[in-house]
């Protein structure tokens, strides 16, 4: 079956405290992203991924960092969480950033306190 | 800068009616858009795909189109179910790497 994998679905961490949120699909897309969701601002792209080693910032990439080392991985770190991060994130996978269909992971959804 | 908006904010319908969810983006310029549903705590599942070259697609009770030189699309829920009840998104590429998205239409059908 095509999916989307993220992990943990759920997380309460502290301020401060380095967390990692992986993301796997097995679809053997070239791109992926992530984005957070938050009330009122809907959905927006932190950083994207053309290819292994190729990635860039999004919209709101301040306190994130991404890797991808591997096609099928796009893990999404944060650092330094800070409560403002408090938020739902979704990864994302597709064959190209335009024209194809996007799939997207059950989501994260990360509390900081 | 590409901007989304979905009309209604919410919506409420009795079971069986017929209706209909609107996206307006400002760019005319895009590759595809993109219709999701999202259950609360649950991920997007995608309904329906619409290539800019397209005007519709459809898919069981759900048909979308597409009017680029307007900014315009519709999503059409034909016979509507209690099961129908999510948030529905729409989302468009264009020249950036990214889907912009709307802020979503909660439905809910009651029985």
């Amino acid at each position: 079956e095509a999916q989307v994998t993220q992990n943990p679905r759920y997380l309460i961490t502290v301020t401060g405290k380095k967390l990692t949120v992986t993301c796997s699909q097995n679809m053997n897309h070239e791109y992926m992203s992530w984005y957070r969701q938050d009330p009122g601002l809907g959905l927006r792209q932190i950083y994207y991924s053309m290819n292994v080693e190729a990635t860039d910032k999004g919209d709101v990439p301040e306190g994130y960092k991404v890797s991808r080392k591997e096609k099928r991985n796009f893990p999404l770190i944060l650092e330094s969480p800070s409560p403002n991060q408090t938020s739902l994130y979704f990864c994302a996978s597709s064959l190209g950033p335009g024209a194809t269909e996007a799939f997207f992971g059950q989501g994260t959804r990360l509390t900081v306190v | 800068k590409q901007e989304v908006t979905q009309i209604p904010a919410a919506l409420s319908v009795p079971e069986g009616e017929n209706l209909v969810l609107n996206c307006s983006f400002t760019d005319s310029a895009i590759y595809n858009l993109q219709w999701f549903r999202q259950d609360p705590g649950k991920g997007l599942t995608s309904l329906l795909l619409i290539q800019s070259s397209q005007r519709e697609q459809t898919s069981g009770r759900l048909n979308a189109s597409l009017d680029k030189s307007s900014g315009r699309s519709t999503l059409y829920i034909a016979a509507s179910q209690p099961g129908d009840s999510a948030t529905y998104l729409c989302a468009v590429t264009s020249g950036t790497y990214k889907y912009i998205f709307g802020t979503g239409t909660r439905l809910k059908v009651l029985a």
